[in-house]
This record gives structure tokens, sequence and C-alpha cells, in this order.
């Protein structure tokens, strides 16, 4: 089955860290652009960040630069988001994207279902 | 950066059209795309370039561009469309956007 699952979450102090990782399966994911998107409870999704299919371009929310890196491991197709220096406004749920493959078109073709990280004392 | 604007909420009774709207500048360079999510789940594509329909998504859903509006319509409601939809649109600069979601009550 295609499909892609998040874990990693939980709850975390202010100021501190936590890995995310998403599992990639029935795919290989060395051939797709891959994303974060976070949801805060109750409100709408808000993208997070993207990277390439070999690792050497990224990009970032401005909400997060700085904090948050994106990774990936081709050869355990399994993609990360490292969060630093973690504040209140990014608990939410974060869910991994896949990129529809192809040119001049931008959209997610699979999500996973996600894991809820909260940042709180 | 840009952004998208949706209605917070439409409700129809079953059967019934019922229309979500996106509006953005980007639109009318850029193609929408629609994601409806369900409580507790992952979003799920139900309209890619503004109106092409992925496969296993039911034909009841459609989607139209006019300049900066884009429309996500469910022709004949059913209960289980009940959702949460989200329009969402990017650019060759990486710059990747969503609407606020609009809830869909049919009731």
């Amino acid at each position: 089955e295609v499909q892609l699952v998040a874990s990693g979450g939980g709850l975390v102090q202010p100021g501190g860290s936590l890995r995310l990782s998403c599992a990639a399966s029935g795919f290989t994911l060395s051939n797709y652009w891959m994303h974060w998107v976070r949801q805060a409870p109750g409100k709408g999704l808000v993208w997070v960040s993207r990277m390439n299919s070999d690792g050497s371009s990224r990009t970032y929310a401005d909400s997060v630069k700085g904090r948050f890196t994106i990774s990936r491991d081709n050869a355990k197709n399994t993609l990360y988001l490292q969060m630093n220096s973690l504040r209140a406004e990014d608990t939410a749920v974060y869910h991994c994207a896949r990129e529809a493959p192809g040119t001049g078109d931008w959209y997610f073709d699979l999500w996973g279902r996600g894991t809820l990280v909260t940042v709180s004392s | 950066s840009y952004e998208l604007t949706q209605p917070p909420s439409v409700s129809v009774s079953p059967g019934q059209t019922a229309r979500i709207t996106c509006s953005g500048d980007v639109l009318s360079k850029q193609h929408a795309y629609w994601y409806q999510q369900k409580p507790g789940q992952a979003p799920v594509l139900v309209i890619y370039k503004d109106s092409e329909r992925p496969s296993g998504i039911p034909e009841r859903f459609s989607g139209s561009s006019s300049g900066t509006i884009v429309t996500l319509t469910i022709s004949g409601a059913q209960a289980e469309d009940e959702a949460d939809y989200y329009c969402q649109s990017a650019d060759s600069s990486g710059t990747w956007v969503f609407g606020g979601g609009t809830k869909l009550t049919v009731l």
C-alpha cells in the first residue's frame, strides 16, 4: 500500500527540540520532492518546508526559518524534520506530504495522517 | 507571499449543490488545487489544475476558474461530503499557500 506515516511527536517544553520522521512505503521516496505541512488545533493547513528529491535544495516558511531543518534518508525511505527552539505557536499536527511529480504543477498527491507536537511548560 | 481567501463555512441540504470559492491574485497566473479533510484524517486531493478530478473522486466534484477566483462545486452533496475543504496554490519560487479552509455542512 502506498502510504506515508509520520511519527515522533509529543510534549516538549518551550525552547526544546524534537525530530519528526515520515516513513514512506509502497513507493520510492528518492523519486519525489517532499514537504511538511502543519495544522494547529482547530485551524487550517500551513506549509512548513520542502526538500527536493536528492536533498540538495530546501525551502522554509518564514515562521520556522533558522529553527527547523528538513532532511531525508532515501536509503531508509524516510523524511525528517528537526525542530529546535520550539515555541507555543509551533503546537500543531505535522503532516508529511508528497509533491506530485511533473513541471509547472505544484500540489500534493499523497499525505500522511500526521503526528501531534505540543509545546508547553 | 500571497493569500488565498475562502468563506469559513458553507451549508447545504442533502442533494443540493454546494459551491466553495477561493480568491487570490495568484490564481490569475497559477493553478488551484482542492483538498478534502475529514476530522482526524489526512487531507485528500479532490481537484487539481483548477478542474481536473483525480481517479477515485466522485463525478459530483468539479472545479472551475475565472480570473482570480476558483470554485469547487459539489453537485448533489451527500452527508459523506461533510468536511473541511482547502484550496492551495504555489509558484516556481517555492511559495506554497493554502486558503483558510471552508467547513461544509450537509444537513
